[in-house]
């Protein structure tokens, strides 16, 4: 089945710089990329997903981008704000089977 | 548009017993996921369900149940309860759950088991 590793597990960034977590799948087959991010007592919320047939998607300050020959995806988010920390989890989902998520990344902007 | 939302909210349960959760999706969404929540496991797929119908289920021992009523609305059941289970329980709802549509998350159940 699908495995999903995420990397680094923890993210310290001063306000205003970029932040990237990459996520790296193994089945060569999954095609739905999605991003979550994670607020302490709260579900996690959709921020940004990507397609298997698309390279790049960008929405405002985060954008995610697709490999799809080295099976892996990254997460992007520049000029970071107090309010982007939180915990961003990666799934990669191949047609007709469930979300496998990757372990998260904990990430705290310093202001 | 009203989002996925679960309840209670938080529960707390001794050993032994057992415990139903239940999960409201998105209007027009059919499926429902079901994941458990834990610091040291991460998100970790229970089950799914369709049109009243588990399609797809995880590593999880049977003593985690559930299901889907007609009006898309879900339940999970846990039985005789372990120190384990203590978790968050999320629940998420998709139009039809193929993976090519956007899986939205409630706020969860918070587990406590004593």
């Amino acid at each position: 089945g699908e495995n999903v590793e995420q990397h680094p597990s923890t993210l310290s960034v001063q306000e205003g710089d970029s932040a990237v977590i990459k996520c790296t799948y193994s089945d060569s087959a999954s095609n739905y990329f999605p991003w979550y991010k994670q607020e302490l007592g709260k579900g996690p919320q959709l921020i940004i997903d990507i397609r298997s047939n698309v390279g790049e998607k960008k929405d405002q300050r985060i954008a995610v981008t697709l490999n799809k020959t080295a099976k892996h995806f990254s997460l992007h988010i520049t000029e970071t704000q107090p309010e982007d920390s939180a915990v961003y989890f990666c799934a990669a989902i191949l047609y007709g089977q469930n979300f496998v998520f990757g372990p998260g990344t904990r990430l705290s902007v310093l202001p | 548009k009203a989002g996925v939302t679960q309840t209670p909210r938080y529960l707390i349960k001794t050993r032994g017993q057992q415990v139903t959760l239940s999960c409201s999706p998105i209007s027009g969404h059919r499926s429902v996921s079901w994941y458990q929540q834990t610091p040291g496991q991460g998100l970790q797929f229970l089950f799914e369900y369709f049109s009243e119908t588990q399609r797809n289920k995880g590593n999880f021992p049977g003593r985690f149940s559930g299901r889907q009523f007609s009006n898309s609305r879900s339940e999970m059941n846990v039985s005789t309860l372990e120190l384990g289970d203590s978790a968050l329980y999320l629940c998420a709802s998709s139009l039809d759950g193929q993976g090519s549509n956007e899986q939205f998350f409630g706020p969860g159940t918070r587990l406590t088991v004593l």
